[in-house]
């Protein structure tokens, strides 16, 4: 059972909603990332939070809007999204952001979004 | 060119068979890598870390070659549950734990 859980598995929404996405990890990490993965295409990273500030954001769009309340959730706000914004959103968490190498990601299960 | 490149496959093998996958990396300044394995719509699992010396986990092995800049797996005697994709993974560089993901490669078991 995954340490890292994701809430819902699957959305399907039209591009005039707005939506969110929850992370909450159980592993007691201090940082937390967003990914998203399209078909054939490796995964893009696209938040990175370090002890509840944002470290890292890679040029996403502004509909895309995350929050960490604190270090064990993680959202991501979603608002007036396109088509192509249908994929597969992973959340992850690391022991730490900075320093030490060798520190793994570990996912959670996925939110398949489709965008109508 | 990627960041870091695979072989997309499949590899179709036989049951029992040993199969490798390489993947080389561009940015000379990573200095972690990982495999991670992706069953399909699932999340990427953590399959093992690779260190310069290579390391073993059972029927797996992961070995890491900085001056030509490749990682490779080796999977030995294939289950037909070993069908996944096999992402190769590094560091960014620098003081934080960015990681760059290949787009994995796809292994077929055959039974």
């Amino acid at each position: 059972e995954t340490g890292v859980t994701q809430t819902p598995r699957h959305l399907v929404m039209g591009m005039t909603n707005k939506k969110s996405l929850k992370c909450e990890q159980h592993l007691g990490h201090n940082a937390m990332y967003w990914y998203k993965q399209s078909a054939k295409k490796p995964l893009e990273l696209m938040f990175v939070y370090s002890l509840e500030e944002r470290v890292e954001n890679n040029s996403v769009p502004s509909r895309f809007s995350p929050e960490c309340p604190n270090s064990s959730h993680l959202f991501l706000h979603l608002h007036t999204l396109q088509p192509e914004d249908s994929a597969l959103y992973l959340c992850a968490s690391s022991q730490d952001w900075w320093g030490q190498p060798n520190q793994p990601q570990h996912f959670g299960d996925g939110t398949r979004l489709s965008i109508l | 060119r990627k960041e870091v490149e695979q072989d997309p496959g499949p590899f179709n093998v036989p049951e029992g068979a040993t199969v490798a996958f390489n993947c080389t990396y561009s940015n000379s300044a990573s200095q972690s890598f990982f495999w991670y394995r992706q069953d399909c719509r699932k999340e990427p699992k953590l399959l093992m870390s690779v260190y310069s010396s290579g390391n073993e986990d059972g029927r797996f092995t992961a070995q890491l070659n900085r001056a030509s800049q490749y990682i490779s797996l080796l999977i030995r005697d294939s289950k037909l549950s070993d069908s996944a994709t096999y992402l190769c993974v590094g560091s960014y560089g620098g003081a934080t734990n960015k990681l760059i993901f290949g787009t994995g490669t796809l292994l077929a078991v055959q039974p």
